[in-house]
């Protein structure tokens, strides 16, 4: 079993949409978690960081569920701005810490 | 105040050969993440380095080695260059060996086919 897994999409959603993510991970030792935007051909840039409780940035909602080993991102009201590949990253510290991405969801917002 | 700046952008080099690429990272940042991407994947880690030593290394062949420089800069370099290594390469850079709470800064990536 991978260690953080996402389904690829695409998610085809309208303008307009409210639509979720969910990446699981295997390790209950992974301690920090982020979602990250990465844009066709360009490098993955910071989306928000995943805190217990949820956390909100706008129209991006967030939330971990340790009991069950995941983390969602939901978008409200989708723009065709937000069409691109978000990665969830899992970090397990443990001497030094271990850093891994998820394959990444590919959203489509279609006008 | 200049992010992570990765050079060349671009590169073509021929099955066989050598590559080195380069990454200059965030001002504050003392430690320098490398990744390769292949197309429709995610990022997968190679290898980390903080104090001029390798810290972390990833499930990736010796033929990938780095370096970190006195100036928190960094090399990655590839021998015997294979088809398979076509990828985007993506350097991240943070501080304080990679603590969790700020995330990682990534370079623009240098795209490297092999032909």
């Amino acid at each position: 079993r991978k260690e953080v897994e996402q389904d690829p999409g695409p998610f085809n959603v309208p303008e307009g949409a409210t639509v979720a993510f969910n990446c699981t991970y295997s390790n209950s030792a992974s301690q920090s978690f982020f979602w990250y935007r990465q844009d066709c051909r360009k490098e993955p840039k910071l989306l928000m960081s995943v805190y217990s409780s949820g956390n909100e940035d706008g129209r991006f909602t967030a939330q971990l569920n340790r009991a069950s080993q995941y983390i969602s991102l939901l978008i409200r009201d989708s723009k065709l701005s937000d069409s691109a590949t978000y990665l969830c990253v899992v970090i397990r510290s443990g001497g030094y810490q271990k850093v891994t991405f998820g394959t990444g969801t590919k959203l489509q917002v279609i006008p | 105040d200049a992010g992570v700046t990765q050079s060349p952008t671009h590169l073509i080099k021929t099955r066989g050969q050598q590559v080195t690429l380069r990454c200059s990272p965030k001002s504050g940042h003392d430690t320098v993440s490398w990744y390769q991407q292949a197309l429709g994947q995610g990022p997968q880690f190679i290898f980390q380095y903080y104090e001029e030593e390798e810290r972390q290394r990833g499930n990736f062949p010796d033929r990938f080695s780095g370096h970190q420089f006195p100036n928190y800069s960094s090399e990655l370099n590839v021998n015997a260059l294979l088809l398979g290594d076509s990828a985007l390469y993506l350097c991240a850079s943070s501080s304080l060996q990679g603590k969790a709470n700020y995330g990682y800064t990534f370079g623009s990536g240098t795209r490297l086919t092999v032909v």
